[in-house]
């Protein structure tokens, strides 16, 4: 069956303390994997997509990188302000118009 | 603003009523999705759309009914047979008739059965 699976399911941080979220996905072909910001009571918000093992892609303080069976949401220097959800999804070879979500991770940064 | 516009924000029903949830976006977007959020679950696909006046079943359309008239809407009716409706639903739109996996969400719909 296919999986997303992420972890942890939450983690809490200092300001300034980096940390990486766990994406790891069981998908007979991977097409793409893509990472949302998801605040408190709103829609996600698309970050990423990586469609090849080795691929990084960053902004501001986010780096996402993949591997063949996982991918990684690598946040430098973190501040309050990234404090939400982050969501990763994961689509088929072949599987046009389905995602398969994780259940996110929530983290919260403490000034 | 180019964006998604979910209405209403927050919705009571009482059990047995049907419910319709508008999504509106003026991205000029081919295709239109619904997902329901639920606490500890991954975003599941209720519907989706990918040009007017066509739509396909997701995972759990057990329930909804939608309709795509418009290019630019894309409304969700609860109705009764769902059993269990309460939960956070969110609407998505993608330039691309064929999943890229980068979805604009609206701000989503709070249903929940009274």
């Amino acid at each position: 069956e296919d999986q997303v699976t992420q972890s942890p399911e939450a983690l809490r941080l200092q300001e300034g303390e980096s940390s990486s979220l766990n994406c790891s996905y069981t998908v007979s072909g991977l097409r793409g994997l893509f990472w949302y910001r998801q605040d408190p009571g709103k829609g996600p918000e698309f970050l990423f997509t990586l469609y090849s093992a080795g691929e990084e892609k960053e902004k501001e303080r986010l780096k996402a990188t993949l591997t063949k069976k996982e991918s990684f949401l690598h946040i430098t220097a973190p501040k309050p302000e990234d404090s939400a959800t982050y969501l990763c999804a994961v689509q088929e070879q072949g599987a046009t118009n389905k995602l398969i979500f994780g259940t996110g991770t929530l983290l919260a940064v403490q000034p | 603003d180019g964006g998604i516009t979910q209405s209403p924000k927050y919705l009571f029903r009482k059990e047995g009523q049907n419910v319709t949830l508008s999504c509106e976006q003026n991205l000029n977007h081919d295709a239109m999705y619904w997902y329901r959020q639920d606490p500890g679950q991954g975003l599941r696909l209720i519907y989706y759309s990918q040009i007017v006046n066509d739509f396909q079943k997701g995972d759990i359309a057990e329930g909804y009914s939608v309709s795509r008239e418009k290019k630019e809407s894309f409304p969700l009716t609860v109705t009764s047979a769902q059993k269990n409706p309460t939960a956070f639903y969110l609407c998505a739109s993608s330039i691309s008739r064929v999943t890229t996996g980068e979805l604009f969400f609206g701000e989503g719909s709070r249903l929940t059965v009274l």
